[in-house]
């Protein structure tokens, strides 16, 4: 199976900061990358495919770039409301796995 | 607006069984798959399983291959998991998911399953 890493696996950040995610796959998966952010006690909301594409009604500050195996997922300037937990996911294969997590704190 | 809705969650004691479904609506189920995603307590999102549209190609994680057992119904609009010998550590909110537009932008709600003596 291929193995997701994230990292940092938690951050400390204010609001208006530029917070990059990083995400990689232990193997080559194309563009075949996704993001979700999750809130605590909900599902998980798909923010970025194909990673690099916004999905429908995701804020423009949102960014996703990266092919291959190494990838990112930038927020240009974080609201109040994206302190959340935001995973990758890879989809080339199955089975489909999920990174880790990268938790974003209010500092 | 799509709907999920999953049920089945519980109390199950070390190794009995147990079966979730995941009742859809408002959307042309039989044209769809299914997946099923599971989150321990505290933990990370882990990919289960996924059933095609007509039902003939499923696939699961490892760690619940020969254990789960994903089907659907869709003359009911409705997908299973079927799940045996469970371990404590498949203790977790479990949430069925599909791809309306793009990989698992819709969701269900999530149903509680506790494994405990």
């Amino acid at each position: 199976a291929i193995q997701m890493t994230q990292s940092p696996s938690s951050l400390s950040a204010s609001v208006g900061d530029r917070v990059i995610i990083t995400c990689r796959a232990s193997q080559g998966i194309r563009n075949d990358l996704f993001w979700y952010q999750q809130k605590p006690g909900k599902a998980p909301n798909l923010l970025i495919y194909g990673a690099s594409n916004l999905y429908g009604g995701v804020p423009s500050r949102f960014s996703g770039s990266g092919s291959g195996t190494d990838f990112t997922l930038t927020i240009s300037s974080l609201q109040p409301e994206d302190f959340a937990t935001y995973y990758c996911l890879q989809d080339f294969n199955y089975p489909i796995t999920f990174g880790p997590g990268t938790k974003v704190h209010i500092k | 607006q799509v709907q999920l809705v999953e049920s089945g969650g519980g109390v199950v004691q070390p190794g009995r069984s147990l079966r979730l479904s995941c009742a859809a609506s408002r959307f042309t189920f039989s044209s769809y798959g299914i997946h099923w995603v599971r989150q321990a307590p505290g933990k990370g999102l882990e990919w289960v399983a996924v059933i095609s549209n007509d039902g003939n190609r499923k696939y699961y994680a490892d760690s619940v291959k020969g254990r789960f057992t994903i089907a659907r119904d869709n003359s009911k609009n409705t997908v299973y998991l079927q799940m045996n010998s469970l371990r404590a550590e498949d203790t977790a909110v479990y949430y069925c998911a599909f791809s309306y537009g793009h990989l698992l932008d819709s969701w269900g709600q999530g149903t509680l399953v506790t494994i405990s003596s």
